[in-house]
């Protein structure tokens, strides 16, 4: 089935830095790659995603890059704020209706 | 207001009593799921339905059980819970994209449960 890697499980950056987090997924067949942001005692909640038939999307201050030939794909946020702190999740959907999950990656944005 | 409800928020049990948590969403969506939270692990999908009478199982569907009745609601029913089975457990909902794809999920606020 399919395995998706995040890299790296923690992230300390100090405010206005880039913030890079990396997620590898196994089935050539995934198609859907969401991000989620998960603040603490919160639900997670999208970000942006991408499908794949485009390489690369943006929304303001937030990107995702996706390799299918590689298959890895990867959230970018610039000019971070101590807000942007929080549980970063990938996904990859291997299947129609499944989504596998990333194991996350805490950011901690210092003022 | 479009949402996606759980309950109970906070559940203690103990071994072997049956129990069910009720999810429920009012944005018509087809697609419902359920995950499991734990540290270190990510969200994991224990069940999923694509519509009425339509489930199927994620990636950690042992010890649980689902069924969707109807459109808006869809339990996860721990018919012997084990310890193994505390965790933080979200619902989500979503339409699917082009009639088959999955899409953006709105997640339940969570159920905690704790099985000693």
């Amino acid at each position: 089935g399919e395995n998706v890697e995040q890299h790296p499980s923690t992230l300390s950056v100090q405010e206005g830095d880039s913030a890079v987090i990396k997620c590898t997924y196994s089935d050539s067949a995934s198609n859907y790659f969401p991000w989620y942001k998960q603040e603490l005692g919160k639900r997670p909640q999208l970000i942006i995603d991408i499908r794949s038939n485009v390489g690369e999307k943006k929304d303001q201050r937030i990107a995702v890059t996706l390799n299918k030939t590689a298959k890895h794909f990867s959230l970018h946020i610039t000019e971070t704020q101590p807000e942007d702190s929080a549980v970063y999740f990938c996904a990859a959907s291997p299947r129609f209706q499944k989504l596998v999950f990333g194991t996350g990656t805490r950011l901690l944005v210092s003022p | 207001e479009a949402q996606v409800t759980q309950n109970p928020r906070y559940l203690i049990t103990v071994t072997g009593k049956k129990l069910t948590v009720t999810c429920s969403q009012n944005m018509n969506h087809e697609y419902m799921s359920w995950y499991r939270q734990d540290p270190g692990l990510g969200l994991r999908q224990i069940y999923y339905s694509m519509n009425v009478e339509v489930t199927d199982k994620g990636d950690v569907p042992e010890g649980y059980k689902v069924s969707r009745k109807e459109k808006r609601n869809f339990p996860l029913i721990l018919e012997s819970p084990s310890p193994n089975q505390t965790s933080l457990y979200f619902c989500a909902s979503s339409f699917l994209s082009r009639g088959l794809e999955v899409d953006e999920q709105y997640f339940g606020p969570g159920t905690r449960l704790t099985v000693t």
